[in-house]
């Protein structure tokens, strides 16, 4: 069936980078979803990468994709203390179907 | 900006009580969702629905109900709100035809049941 894994928590100092990784067991996704989640609020789409691609980049945001393993990784450049939020994982098979969520990974920034 | 609402925000509410989670999307969407999320981050999909007078149950077993008489309008009733329906309530919405067929979520509704 589907699922989205990622580890839950993630701590990083200010300045550094942030990576935070997800793996997904449908080889068909043809979406891929980065979301934030900060708190009190509602989840927010952060980025996406269609299957077709291997990475994006957006300003400080990179996506990784390796279809061959399934993975999909969000690395944050100069993570800033703003960054502090879940970011959940989420992947979709086709315009029509669910979106199917990760567990999400809280990223914590110290000084 | 989104243009999901979600009221009201925070509700604290005695047991037994019925109560009405409201959701509305500005935006012609026509498939919405509700999620629960628990404290330890999880989102668990309650109900869906692809259209007015469409409704269906998600993945998480839920007391709750839903109705969709309009397009923009999806809310989420509790009969007899108990403490184990204390969690936060988000609510989406997406659009099948453009691209990259995301869900926008409203701010949430946070529930406690006393």
């Amino acid at each position: 069936g589907e699922d989205v894994e990622q580890s839950l928590f993630l701590s990083v100092r200010e300045g550094d980078s942030s990576v935070i990784n997800c793996t997904y067991t449908d080889s068909s996704s043809t979406y891929l979803y980065w979301y934030k989640q900060e708190p009190g609020a509602g989840l927010q789409l952060l980025t996406y990468i269609f299957s077709n691609m291997d990475m994006k980049q957006d300003q400080r945001l990179t996506v990784l994709l390796n279809k061959k393993d399934k993975h999909l990784s969000l690395r944050i450049a100069d993570t800033q203390t703003g960054d502090s939020a879940i970011y959940f994982c989420a992947e979709r098979y086709s315009s029509a179907s669910k979106i199917i969520f990760g567990s999400g990974t809280r990223l914590s920034i110290r000084p | 900006e989104a243009d999901i609402y979600q009221t009201p925000r925070y509700l604290v509410i005695g047991t037994g009580k019925k109560i009405t989670l409201e959701c509305s999307q500005t935006m012609g969407h026509d498939k919405m969702y509700w999620y629960q999320q628990d404290p330890g981050m999880e989102l668990h999909l309650i109900h869906y629905s692809y259209g007015v007078n469409s409704t269906e149950k998600g993945d998480l077993s839920s007391e709750s109900t839903v109705s969709r008489i309009r397009t923009e309008h999806f809310p989420l009733t509790l009969e007899s709100a108990r403490p184990s329906h204390t969690s936060q309530y988000l609510c989406a919405s997406s659009e099948d035809s453009v691209s990259p067929y995301g869900y926008t979520f409203g701010s949430g509704t946070r529930l406690t049941v006393v």
